[in-house]
């Protein structure tokens, strides 16, 4: 069972390239999260979808774009990177967002995480 | 807006010592609050969670009570092991609308010594 798996890994960019980091879940999840884990900072959340064929912006947006390919995918792209952006990034997915007191619990699955460095 | 407040770390403890790691919020209505933990080089997992007032989270030997007259949620565990030594993250989620997303602390790490 694999889960939420993202790629690649790890990555080093220059400043000015672009990439896109790459997740899919197989356990049929409704919604979709990134979010960039940084010293000190916990995590934040960048985007999410709610469920397929929606994307809203979360805390911290700027510099990302997302794209929900299908019910499985949901991609993050950087299209002109830069040092602020040298993180760590998780994929995750739950199986709703929030449809008010019942998923007031929901739990978050999260991947291993794809360490992006940009110099 | 919602928000968790956790203990600075690092937490450094000897094996068999008693563990607590403090967490706070700051939300409207009533939040399902969480701990997750982040062994080194892996994702987050969760640990534990509570939805109520009042519900205790177990797993592992951790225990949380979810306190909403002192909005507290902190972590114990009786006896901690080498095994143990991860970033803990308590977390909080709102009910409905802008508050359904998981916001986090800024995480504790915890080591453990033999």
């Amino acid at each position: 069972n694999a889960g939420v798996t993202q790629t690649p890994k790890f990555q080093v960019l220059k400043t000015g390239q672009s990439m896109t980091l790459q997740c899919a879940q197989d356990m049929n999840h409704n919604s979709m999260y990134w979010y960039r884990q940084d010293p000190g900072m916990g995590l934040r959340l960048i985007y999410y979808s709610a469920s397929e064929g929606t994307t809203d912006k979360g805390e911290v947006p700027n510099g990302y774009n997302v794209s929900r390919l299908n019910k499985r995918e949901f991609s993050l792209r950087l299209e002109s990177a830069a040092p602020s952006q040298t993180s760590v990034y998780f994929c995750a997915s739950s199986e709703v967002w929030s449809q008010g007191m019942l998923s007031g619990a929901n739990v978050l699955t999260f991947g291993a995480g794809s360490r992006l460095t940009v110099l | 807006g919602n928000s968790v407040t956790q203990m600075e770390g690092p937490v450094t403890l000897s094996e068999e010592a008693f563990l607590t790691i403090n967490c706070t919020y700051t939300a409207t209505g009533y939040p399902s609050l969480f701990w997750y933990v982040q062994y080194p080089g892996e994702g987050l997992q969760l640990l534990l969670k509570a939805t109520k007032a009042d519900d205790k989270g177990s797993n592992k030997g951790f225990e949380a009570t979810y306190r909403k007259e002192t909005t507290s949620f902190h972590l114990e565990k009786g006896s901690v092991q080498v095994s143990d030594s991860a970033v803990y993250f308590c977390a909080l989620r709102g009910r409905g609308g802008s508050q359904g997303n998981l916001i986090f602390g800024k995480g504790t790490k915890l080591s453990v010594k033999p």
